[in-house]
């Protein structure tokens, strides 16, 4: 079957560094995101890989390993308004889109 | 975790035809539902949120007249996509919200020919 999974919850130092991971099993492979959702809206867009290595963008990066089946997100100088879920989803050769349960990042002062 | 379903998983439908989609919570009440617009390898696009009960809340440049939407009841919410032109031609995604997440459903890839 098809599957995602992610760290349900995490916690961390506002101005530390800390790695989302994220492992997938799907049918085919066309990509991965990742997203950012604070309580009560809707989630925005981070980042897009579809080839192996590190995407850098600002204080958020993101990796993948096709090989692997994995991914992580990597914030920088933690910010509390960073404090949010992180929802890591796969693209499956049908273009179907296979959500991870999201990652309730917690950054404490 | 709460599941959301929607349907159909993809659909071909002649141009100048309607497309209807739903999107169903199976084990909880969703008050709230939101319907995304997914251009290939790009971020989701959010076109509206759906309220149970009353009219739902289009972003700016969603043509409301063509991307019917209609919240009745707390458990289905459905997205019709009238008068389909290929242009329309896309993956729609839902989501419905419950307490402060929200939860996907696998999203439907509309062709239009």
């Amino acid at each position: 079957g098809q599957n995602i999974d992610q760290p349900t919850e995490m916690t961390a130092t506002e101005g530390a560094i800390v790695q989302i991971n994220c492992t997938y099993q799907t049918s085919g492979f066309n990509g991965l995101f990742w997203y950012q959702q604070h309580a009560g809206e809707a989630p925005t867009f981070l980042s897009y890989n579809v080839l192996d290595g590190l995407e850098e963008k600002g204080r958020f990066s993101s990796f993948l390993s096709r090989s692997k089946g994995y991914s992580y997100l990597l914030l920088k100088e933690l910010q509390m308004k960073d404090s949010a879920s992180y929802l890591c989803a796969a693209l499956d050769s049908n273009y179907q889109l296979i959500w991870g349960a999201g990652t309730k990042l917690i950054i404490k002062p | 975790g709460a599941v959301v379903s929607q349907h159909p998983s993809w659909v071909i439908c002649k141009s100048g035809t309607s497309v209807k989609i739903e999107c169903r919570s199976l084990d909880f009440q969703a008050t709230t539902m939101f319907w995304y617009r997914q251009f290939p390898k790009q971020s989701l696009m959010l076109m509206a949120t759906s309220n149970e009960g009353s009219k739902a809340t289009y972003e700016q440049g969603v043509e409301k007249d063509k991307f019917l939407i209609n919240h009745a009841s707390l458990t289905l919410s459905t997205l019709t996509v009238t008068s389909a032109h290929p242009e329309d031609s896309s993956f729609y995604i839902c989501s419905a919200g419950k307490e402060t997440e929200a939860f996907f459903g696998q999203g439907t890839r509309l062709t239009v020919v």
